[in-house]
């Protein structure tokens, strides 16, 4: 089955500094690779996705990049503010949903 | 419109007894996930349904947790004899299956606490 690893599990950074997680899959029928972000005692909910036919989307201060090729994909977040810090949950699925996995997430603290 | 809803938000129970968990998902939506997530860790899959297929069962930590979908919408996620391990958020997820994004949308989530 679909493996998901993600990279760092912690991250600090300064206000306006930029922020990028890793994430590397083992099943290459995944085609769908989202991102979660999670604040504290809250649901997860969905900030940016890619399918693989995409290399890259870019959504205001967020954007995404897929390397189907070597099965990793990134999110990286530009001039951070304190309100993104969470924890943010990498993920990859098939075309319709099945083996939908997560990585284990990365908790980005942004310091003011 | 209305989103993923779960009920109870909280549930204290004592060790030994059974507890149900309901989940709503989005009208219309054909796949539901189940998840337990513990205090700072990630969400660990537990089950998954899929418009009328079987359902898949791998994620289930053992025998006393089990789960059904009626009709095709509401899905309930039953654990028999609760162990203070069980201690934990439970999430369920909906999707509306379009073959390109496949957006979950989360519940809020039922907190359970095992005494």
């Amino acid at each position: 089955g679909e493996n998901v690893e993600q990279h760092p599990s912690t991250l600090s950074v300064q206000e306006g500094d930029s922020a990028v997680i890793k994430c590397t899959y083992s099943d290459s029928a995944s085609n769908y690779f989202p991102w979660y972000k999670q604040e504290l005692g809250k649901r997860p909910q969905l900030i940016i996705d890619i399918r693989s036919n995409v290399g890259e989307k870019k959504d205001q201060r967020i954007a995404v990049t897929l390397n189907k090729t070597a099965k990793h994909f990134s999110l990286h977040i530009t001039e951070t503010q304190p309100e993104d810090s969470a924890v943010y949950f990498c993920a990859a699925s098939g075309d319709y949903g099945q083996n939908f996995v997560f990585g284990p997430g990365t908790r980005l603290s942004v310091l003011p | 419109g209305a989103g993923v809803s779960q009920s109870p938000s909280n549930k204290v129970t004592e060790k030994g007894k059974d507890v149900e968990l309901r989940c709503d998902p989005i009208s219309g939506h054909t796949a539901l996930y189940w998840y337990r997530q513990s205090l700072g860790q990630g969400l660990e899959f537990l089950i998954y349904f899929q418009g009328n297929s079987a359902p898949d069962k791998s994620g289930l930590p053992s025998d006393r947790f089990s789960a059904e979908r009626t009709g095709g919408s509401v899905s309930t996620l039953t654990i028999q004899r609760t162990q203070q391990e069980d201690s934990a958020v439970y999430l369920c997820a909906s999707i509306f299956i379009a073959g390109a994004y496949n957006e979950q949308f989360f519940g809020p989530g039922t907190r359970l606490t095992v005494l």
